[in-house]
């Protein structure tokens, strides 16, 4: 099975920072690498597929980057709405991993 | 549109089973994969098995083999996750979730349905 690393697992920052969260993949997994955010009582929501493509009506600030065994998820500019925990998630085995989350929290 | 919507929570017994439903309306069901993915109280996401209702064929996690069972029913477009000898650890809320693209197993989860909250209890 893939195992999934990803860092770090909490995160506290101010509105307006930059902040990147990353996921390192114990095989390599193309760019099969996917991220999503959850708040507290709801279902995750997809932001980021195949590590780069942005979903839409996700803005723009939101990018992620990567390919292989190393990816990133970056927030340019902090939104109070941006609070939440993100999870990274490889869907090149069908044993679809999730990384262990990394809950962002206000400072 | 396509929205999936699970059934209600359920209270079960130790070594008893669960069967949670996810029905899709609004667009096409059948040639796009339904996943199952579980999240116990305050931890994270884990995947417990799936299945591309045109195929039949599931998919289970390993930890899972042998004590889930998810099914596709075509006519209602339902998709179902059976899971018995429950215990404690299975007290977690059960998501269903759309593969992005159809007839691929290898694409991100982009529709979820709301959560069917279980609790296993004596």
């Amino acid at each position: 099975d893939i195992q999934m690393t990803q860092s770090p697992s909490f995160l506290s920052a101010s509105v307006g920072d930059r902040v990147t969260i990353t996921c390192r993949t114990s095989h390599s997994i193309s760019s099969y690498l996917n991220w999503y955010q959850q708040k507290l009582g709801k279902a995750p929501k997809l932001l980021i597929s195949d590590a780069s493509s942005l979903q839409s009506g996700v803005p723009s600030r939101f990018s992620g980057s990567g390919s292989g065994t190393d990816f990133t998820l970056t927030i340019s500019s902090l939104q109070p709405e941006d609070f939440a925990t993100y999870y990274c998630q490889q869907t090149y085995s069908t044993s679809y991993a999730f990384g262990q989350g990394t809950i962002l929290q206000i400072k | 549109q396509v929205h999936l919507v699970q059934s209600g929570s359920e209270v079960k017994k130790p070594g008893s089973s669960v069967k949670v439903s996810c029905k899709a309306s609004g667009g096409t069901f059948n040639n796009y994969g339904i996943n199952w993915v579980r999240q116990a109280p305050g931890q994270g996401l884990e995947w417990v098995g799936g299945i591309i209702p045109i195929f039949g064929t599931p998919n289970y996690a390993q930890k899972f083999q042998g004590r889930v069972t998810v099914t596709a029913d075509k006519s209602t477009n339902t998709v179902y996750m059976d899971l018995n000898s429950l215990t404690s650890d299975d007290t977690a809320v059960y998501f269903c979730a759309r593969v992005a693209v159809a007839l691929s197993p290898h694409h991100a989860f982009d529709i979820w349905g709301q959560g069917t909250m279980v609790t296993v209890s004596s």
